[in-house]
């Protein structure tokens, strides 16, 4: 099986940066994604890095790519209370394709 | 453009009982899946469909799951009989294609309780 792992929660003040960590499993995946899960949604893509990059930035979200040791990690700036969400990790299943396997997702909680 | 749609939103049935959940995708993607997801856990993915082929069922467990996609279009998951670890919520996905380029596109999900 393959098991992309992520702290299950993180608390930050608003204002603050949040900064979400995630070791996935197979070094050849392509592309590494991060969703967002609001209370009762489905999950939404919130951004995403080519494997031949260590950082890509957008907007607030900064994500950072470490392939040696497979470490993915998404950096929200000035984090809002309406970042308040579970973040998931994905890659895709050995052999590429769009079928992903998620991590076990992070809370973030943002308080006042 | 309109979503991804489930239904039911939610549904409580005993165990050994059945049950069955509805998809309708994006207009114009040929790729499905159906993801269960635990509480506490993140989607699993149970089926794969391109168009109204099975592209990947490896962790659908075959002996109480089933799914369709008849048409192409909107699918079905069947749970029967229904145990007590198969209570979460299933997630139905949308894309364009198989390729890794598309990003997925989920509906809401049905959460399902097993009593």
């Amino acid at each position: 099986g393959e098991d992309v792992e992520q702290s299950l929660f993180l608390s930050v003040r608003e204002g603050d940066s949040s900064v979400i960590n995630c070791t996935y499993t197979d070094s050849s995946s392509t592309y590494l994604y991060w969703y967002k899960q609001e209370p009762g949604a489905g999950l939404q893509l919130l951004t995403y890095i080519f494997s031949n990059m260590d950082m890509k930035q957008d907007q607030r979200l900064t994500v950072l790519l470490n392939k040696k040791d497979k470490h993915l990690s998404l950096r929200i700036a000035d984090t809002q209370t309406g970042d308040s969400a579970i973040y998931f990790c994905a890659e895709p299943f050995l052999g590429g394709g769009n079928k992903l396997t998620f991590g076990t997702g992070t809370q973030l909680k943002v308080e006042l | 453009e309109a979503g991804v749609a489930q239904s039911p939103r939610y549904k409580i049935i005993e165990k050994r009982q059945s049950v069955a959940f509805w998809c309708n995708p994006i207009s114009g993607h040929a790729t499905l899946y159906w993801y269960q997801q635990i509480l506490g856990q993140g989607p699993k993915l149970l089926i794969q469909f391109q168009n109204n082929g099975v592209v990947d069922d490896s962790q659908l467990p075959k002996d109480r799951f089933s799914a369709e996609r008849l048409k192409g279009v909107d699918s079905t998951l069947k749970i029967q009989p229904a145990k007590l670890e198969d209570s979460a919520v299933y997630l139905c996905a949308s894309s364009l294609g198989t390729s890794y380029t598309g990003e997925l596109f989920f509906g809401e999900g049905s959460r399902l309780t097993v009593l």
